[in-house]
């Protein structure tokens, strides 16, 4: 059974940089099916997905943070990481990691369909509060 | 990137069905039927209820359903019961290979 836990400092002071890493076990983050992604949630807020990444290190994110966000991957260690420069107080959110299935056909005894991102399992998400 | 509007509460009786509705653009909900909805209890972290609009992971109660018109797409939950009293976020695919979610419902059993 596939298991993601992230790990990372609880506390940020503003205007530095938020560092967090999701460790996935019961699996390989290589993969060719999925791909990982962080997603936030500020305290009494909805979702907010920041970005994701292949295990060949292609990336998406959020138009809105990719000028603050970077996410890496290492494969050897089955580890998927994030990074938000200059933080602020806005930055606070519970920061989950999880897998997402590729976009792409897919096919199961002969029957292929077209399947889309969508994000199973989730971490049990970290807080990280920004303040000095 | 906006997020999908849901309406922010629903309520119904045990037994009855509900109906959150999930409205976005054609660029995200209306562009591509990569649509998923997500169930979170209080503290915990959010679980797959519905993917690619209307399909069910195994272990998921068919009392889950999942549908799209236009922009917007619906999930509704038949029979309803006090275990499904949670917080419910839509999410889609977008044209620029993001993802974008919904504003989130707070569902209440009444």
């Amino acid at each position: 059974q596939l298991q993601l836990q992230e790990s990372g400092p609880g506390l940020v002071k503003p205007s530095e940089t938020l560092s967090l890493t999701c460790t996935v076990s019961g699996g390989s983050i290589s993969s060719s099916s999925y791909y990982w992604g962080w997603i936030r949630q500020p305290p009494g807020k909805g979702l907010e997905w920041i970005g994701s990444i292949y295990y060949s290190g292609s990336t998406n994110y959020r138009p809105s943070l990719e000028s603050r966000v970077s996410i890496s991957v290492d494969t050897s260690k089955n580890q998927f990481s994030v990074k938000l420069s200059s933080v602020s107080a806005a930055d606070t959110a519970v920061y989950y990691c999880a897998r997402a299935l590729r976009l792409g056909r897919y096919c199961t005894n002969g029957v292929c369909s077209d399947r889309g991102p969508w994000f199973d399992p989730w971490g049990q998400g970290t807080l990280v509060t920004v303040s000095s | 990137q906006s997020a999908l509007t849901q309406p922010a509460s629903v309520s119904g009786s045990p037994g009855q069905s509900i109906t959150i509705s999930c409205t976005g653009t054609s660029s995200d909900v209306g562009g591509y039927n990569y649509v998923s909805w997500y169930q979170q209890h209080p503290g915990k972290a959010p679980k797959l209820m519905i993917y690619d609009v209307s399909d069910r992971p195994s272990g998921v109660s068919n009392r889950f359903s999942g549908s799209k018109s236009g922009n917007t797409a619906s999930l509704t939950i038949s029979g309803l019961q006090a275990e499904d009293e949670a917080d419910y976020y839509c999410s889609s695919y977008t044209s620029i290979s993001t993802q974008v979610f919904g504003t989130g419902t707070k569902v209440t059993v009444l």
